[in-house]
Order: C-alpha cells, then sequence, then structure tokens
C-alpha cells in the first residue's frame, strides 16, 4: 500500500519569496506522484504529475517539482510566490498498477501575504 | 466546457433526513469517485466506480450509498445523515485510459454539508 506525508500543515510566506512544500511518500512499487491546488470555495485542479522520465516536472502557475526516488520524496517549488498562489496544496499518490486508488496527503495550507 | 457538477453546493440538514447529493460529469468518464475532505485529515475516498453498475467502498464507506445507473451519473446518498457526516464531498472523475495509466481526477467543486 501507498501512503503519503505533507510535512507541513501551514506555510506562511511573504509575496515574491521563494517557497517549498515538502512532501514524502512510501511505496514498495513504481509510483505516479501529484500535486493538486485547491484554491479558496473551490475544487482540485491538477498542478503537475510525474508519470516516469525527467525527475523535474514543471506544472502550471511557475510551479515545479522533483521526484526524489532514494529519499521517496516529491517536493512542490516556486522561486518568487503571488498573492494568487494562497490556497490549499495536497499531494497524491498511486501505484503505477492498474485499478490502484490514489492516497491524498493532508494538504498543506500556503499563505501568501504582502 | 468539460466540468464535473455537483448539486447542492450548500446544504444544511437535520439528522436522520434523508439526503441525496448529485454529481454529473460531461467528458464521458468511465471512472467516479466520491471524497470527504475534513480539516487536518485531507481528502478520503468514500465509495468509487470503475464504470455503470459497478461500484465499490473507499476507504471511508459507513453511511453513504451510491449508485452508477449511468455513466455521466454518480448520486452519493445519505439515508440516515448524523452529524459526524458533517464535511465538505468532492465528485471526481477520470477517463479509462487517464485511470488506468496515471490516476489523474478532475474534480467537481465541492458540496458542504452541516448535519445539525
Amino acid at each position: 500500500a501507498q501512503s503519503v506525508t505533507q510535512l507541513d500543515s501551514q506555510v506562511p510566506v511573504f509575496e515574491e519569496a521563494p517557497v517549498e512544500l515538502r512532501c514524502n511518500y512510501s511505496s514498495s512499487v513504481s509510483v505516479y506522484l501529484f500535486w493538486y491546488v485547491q484554491y479558496p470555495n473551490q475544487g482540485l485542479q491538477l498542478l503537475l504529475k510525474y508519470l516516469s522520465g525527467s525527475t523535474l516536472v514543471k506544472g502550471i502557475n511557475g510551479f515545479e517539482a522533483e521526484f526524489n526516488k532514494s529519499q521517496t520524496s516529491f517536493h512542490l517549488r516556486k522561486p518568487s510566490v503571488h498573492i494568487s498562489d494562497t490556497a490549499e496544496y495536497f499531494c497524491a499518490v498511486r501505484s503505477n498498477q492498474a485499478g490502484t486508488a490514489l492516497i491524498f496527503g493532508k494538504g498543506t495550507t500556503l499563505s501568501v501575504s504582502s | 466546457e468539460a466540468q464535473v457538477t455537483q448539486n447542492p453546493r450548500y446544504l444544511i440538514t437535520v439528522t436522520g433526513k434523508k439526503l441525496t447529493v448529485t454529481c454529473s460529469q460531461n467528458m464521458n468518464h468511465e471512472y467516479m469517485s466520491w471524497y470527504r475532505q475534513d480539516p487536518g485529515l485531507g481528502l478520503r475516498q468514500i465509495y468509487y466506480s470503475m464504470n455503470v453498475e459497478v461500484t465499490d467502498k473507499g476507504d471511508v464507506p459507513e453511511g453513504y450509498k451510491v449508485s452508477r445507473k449511468e455513466k455521466r451519473n454518480f448520486p452519493l446518498i445519505l439515508e440516515s445523515p448524523s452529524p459526524n457526516q458533517t464535511s465538505l464531498y468532492f465528485c471526481a472523475s477520470s477517463s479509462p485510459g487517464t485511470w488506468e495509466n496515471t490516476g489523474e481526477l478532475f474534480f467537481g467543486e465541492g458540496s458542504r454539508l452541516t448535519v445539525l
């Protein structure tokens, strides 16, 4: 079975500062990894995903994440955040075997202030 | 516009009064799922459906029912709601190739349910 841990429940930052949201996973098989974003009063939307290949994945809105197999991590980064990036971010994992569930972390609330 | 539509978006009800939260998608997706989101617990899967007339339990199915009579609709039924079912509910869907190959989901905007 897979599991995912988001290491920070809340991350406050100032506008234009860099940010990293941390995600670790555990799995005995190969996995797919995702970051979803939930803006206030909205549903979740896909930010980026890692399926295979290059370990550095670029997503929407200037976000990127790096898959590190040895450290079983998939941290999300942005070099300069905006007020509009304020949202809740969810890391998710599933095995690469058909029919398995998508497992979500508990979420990280990113609060960007001026 | 491709979307997953949930109704109602907000509902306050009382213990024991049956209710249904509807979910409809217009993307011809075969896979559909219900999640509940609670503070500090993230998203937990309630039920999912791989196709019409095929449903299965997720991690927290107690107190819920679902049906999948048509591909586009996947209603969530609370036969006798209780206060511990107060939550934010999300419906999600995925195409067969997408779900089997990657697990990417498309989400509705959520239904906030309060049970008094």
